[in-house]
């Protein structure tokens, strides 16, 4: 079975601050792994991708995400928050196994301050 | 190209009631997920369709029933409606394979009252 584990509901940065959101993931087989976001009362857009190539994944919007097995993470970043940045981010996990099934975390909401 | 479509947008029922939900999937697009997102909490993926089947089923139960169209627009069906089943509703369409990107629509709001 597969999980994923978002540490924080809420996060808080100034613009023009890093942001770091925090994922973790089990998956009993070599997993794919994905960033959504979603805005108010819209639906989830795709961020970046981790499907077993390069271990540093870049996405849209400037965000990145890094794969490391060892800690079963999979955090995603930005160098530079922007105000337009505050939304809701998904972590989901997905395997050969699965299909196209998703499982996703609890969502982080990122917020901005000016 | 309008991408993922769910209609309706909004939608309130009462308890008990039935409600059908549907979506348009990605131009070319072949395969259709459907998942449930309570409010402050994470998608749950429902089940999924393709040629015209149900290939994959998440922990819900048999109230909650699907169908997909030749052309690949698919309907969410839920009986006996409970006030728990007040949730987002997301369709997500892909093309079938090892692993296509997933693109969702906007969502159907509904609420139970």
């Amino acid at each position: 079975a597969q999980s994923v584990t978002q540490l924080g509901s809420h996060v808080s940065v100034s613009e023009g601050a890093l942001v770091l959101l925090r994922c973790n993931y089990s998956s009993s087989v070599p997993p794919y792994l994905f960033w959504y976001v979603q805005y108010p009362n819209q639906g989830l857009q795709l961020l970046l991708k981790y499907t077993s190539a390069a271990t540093l994944v870049k996405g849209i919007n400037g965000f990145e995400a890094e794969f490391k097995k060892s800690e079963t993470s999979f955090h995603l970043t930005k160098p530079s928050a922007h105000m337009s940045d505050a939304a809701e981010y998904f972590c989901a996990v997905s395997d050969r196994n699965a299909g196209n099934m998703l499982t996703f975390g609890g969502g982080t909401r990122l917020m901005v301050k000016p | 190209d309008a991408g993922v479509t769910q209609s309706p947008t909004h939608l309130i029922k009462t308890r008990g009631q039935q409600v059908t939900l549907r979506c348009s999937p990605k131009s070319g697009h072949d395969t259709v997920s459907w998942y449930q997102q309570a409010l402050g909490q994470g998608p749950q993926f429902i089940f999924q369709y393709y040629e015209e089947e149900e290939r994959q089923r998440g922990n819900f139960p048999d109230r909650f029933s699907g169908h997909q169209f030749p052309n690949y627009s698919s309907e969410l069906n839920v009986n006996a409606l409970l006030l728990g089943d007040s949730a987002l509703y997301l369709c997500a369409s892909s093309l079938t394979g090892f692993f296509t990107e997933a693109f969702f629509g906007q969502g159907t709001r509904l609420t139970v009252v």
